[in-house]
């Protein structure tokens, strides 16, 4: 089965903390694409990164960066000196060969920044 | 800001109506997936319009119907509305969408919909 695995529902830090959100997915095909999206309150999900099955490089983007582990099938956001504006869900997402494209989606973590 | 509008962005519905959302695509996408995103819970794939075609749906049930149009712009209608519709409804769009390409999806900003 597909599947995509946020075990963390919410996650509070403190400003300036460094945060790591973990996804875990399930699938059977050899091709696939991973994503991260975040979700403010307004509710627009706003892409961040896009990640085919076939690059395993770990990747950087200002405070954000992520690990994309094929052997733990794994795909972890962290983000370094979280800032109050960080404060939103994150959403971890799949899409394979046999969706048609589309995206089977984590539940989410909640993350909190406090300043 | 990803190009894609939706409309309404908030709506109230008495059980029993019907409803019908609307969606611009970001400009040259051909591509426009639907999603229900109930409170708490990840968005969950209603269907997708690949050049006006209907080309994958999710378990939704019939009441669930779409449209594309030539201009790529879609409308998602529910009809005989239930309370579990509440929900935020997400228009997606992308190019050439399909198993191969893993295009980037941009999403709208969502219509809310409440159903009493």
């Amino acid at each position: 089965a597909q599947k995509v695995t946020q075990a963390q529902t919410e996650i509070s830090v403190v400003e300036k903390e460094d945060v790591t959100l973990d996804c875990v997915y399930e699938t059977r095909d050899t091709t696939y694409y991973l994503f991260w999206y975040k979700q403010p309150p307004s509710g627009e999900l706003v892409f961040l990164i896009r990640r085919n099955s076939f690059d395993e490089q770990n990747e950087i983007s200002g405070r954000y960066s992520w690990n994309f582990q094929k052997s733990t099938s794994s795909f972890n956001f962290t983000i370094t000196a979280s800032q109050v504006v960080d404060s939103a869900v994150y959403f971890c997402a799949l899409n394979y060969g046999g969706s048609q494209g589309n995206l089977i989606f984590g539940k989410g973590t909640k993350l909190s920044v406090k300043p | 800001e990803t190009g894609v509008t939706q409309s309404p962005t908030h709506l109230i519905k008495t059980r029993g109506q019907q409803v019908t959302l609307r969606c611009s695509s970001q400009s040259g996408h051909n591509t426009v997936s639907w999603y229900q995103q109930a409170l708490g819970q990840g968005p969950q794939f209603i269907f997708q319009y690949y050049r006006e075609e209907e080309n994958g749906r999710g378990n939704f049930p019939p009441r669930f119907s779409g449209l594309q149009f030539p201009n790529y712009s879609s409308e998602l209608n529910v009809n005989a509305l239930e309370l579990d519709d509440s929900a935020l409804y997400l228009c997606a769009s992308s190019l050439d969408l399909d198993r191969y390409s893993g295009n980037t999806i941009y999403f709208g900003e969502g219509s809310w919909l409440t159903v009493v």
